[in-house]
């Protein structure tokens, strides 16, 4: 079975303290892999979409790697901006609507 | 520019009752999709839409029915609902379905006592 799995299930960090969060998949056939916010009572807002290996992506504070079998989102000197769940989702084929979605990462940032 | 918008924004109900939670978006996408999220679980897809008057089911379609009469326009109906249906719902819309990032309502919390 198709599976997205995110980790650390929750992660504090002190402000400006970097860290990376992991997202792991055991799909085939992997067509993107994308990356969420999620802020408290909101809906998820994009981050990032990597496609193949090697790939990197940055906003800001926020870089987005991928390998085959993982990815991770590096987060670099956090702002308790920054708090918020990371949530990462796999789509498996062009023209397979379906997201596979992980549970989440939520990240504290602490003044 | 709105996005997508849900309405209502929360909702109490009885176990049996029914009703319909409303998606719109102005960004002229032909997909658009209804999640649940629950504590502890992903997203998940209830059901989806491909562009207008096309419906399609996703991961757990069962007790849920939706309607895409208007491009703009995806409704979520519960017909008898369960306490099982105690969630959160997300409308979400992408321009192509093939990779395009997903476009996010800010969620219809749904209670069933």
């Amino acid at each position: 079975e198709d599976q997205v799995t995110q980790s650390p299930e929750a992660l504090r960090l002190q402000e400006g303290e970097s860290s990376s969060l992991n997202c792991s998949y055991t799909v085939s056939g992997l067509r993107g892999l994308f990356w969420y916010r999620q802020d408290p009572g909101k809906g998820p807002e994009f981050l990032f979409t990597l496609y193949s290996a090697g790939e990197e992506k940055e906003k800001e504070r926020l870089k987005a790697t991928l390998t085959k079998k993982e990815s991770f989102l590096h987060i670099t000197a956090p702002k308790p901006e920054d708090s918020a769940t990371y949530l990462c989702a796999v789509r498996l084929n062009f023209g397979n609507e379906k997201l596979t979605f992980g549970t989440g990462t939520r990240l504290t940032i602490i003044p | 520019n709105a996005g997508v918008t849900q309405t209502p924004k929360f909702r109490v109900l009885k176990t049996g009752q029914s009703m319909t939670l409303l998606c719109a978006q102005d960004m002229n996408h032909e997909y658009m999709y209804w999640y649940r999220q629950d504590p502890g679980m992903g997203l998940r897809l209830i059901h989806y839409s491909v562009g207008e008057g096309t419906t399609a089911k996703g991961e757990v379609p069962d007790g849920y029915n939706v309607s895409r009469l208007k491009k703009q326009n995806f409704l979520l109906g519960l017909e008898s609902a369960a306490p099982s249906q105690t969630s959160v719902y997300f409308c979400a819309s992408d321009r192509t379905g093939g990779g395009s990032p997903l476009h996010f309502g800010n969620g219809t919390r749904l209670t069933v006592t």
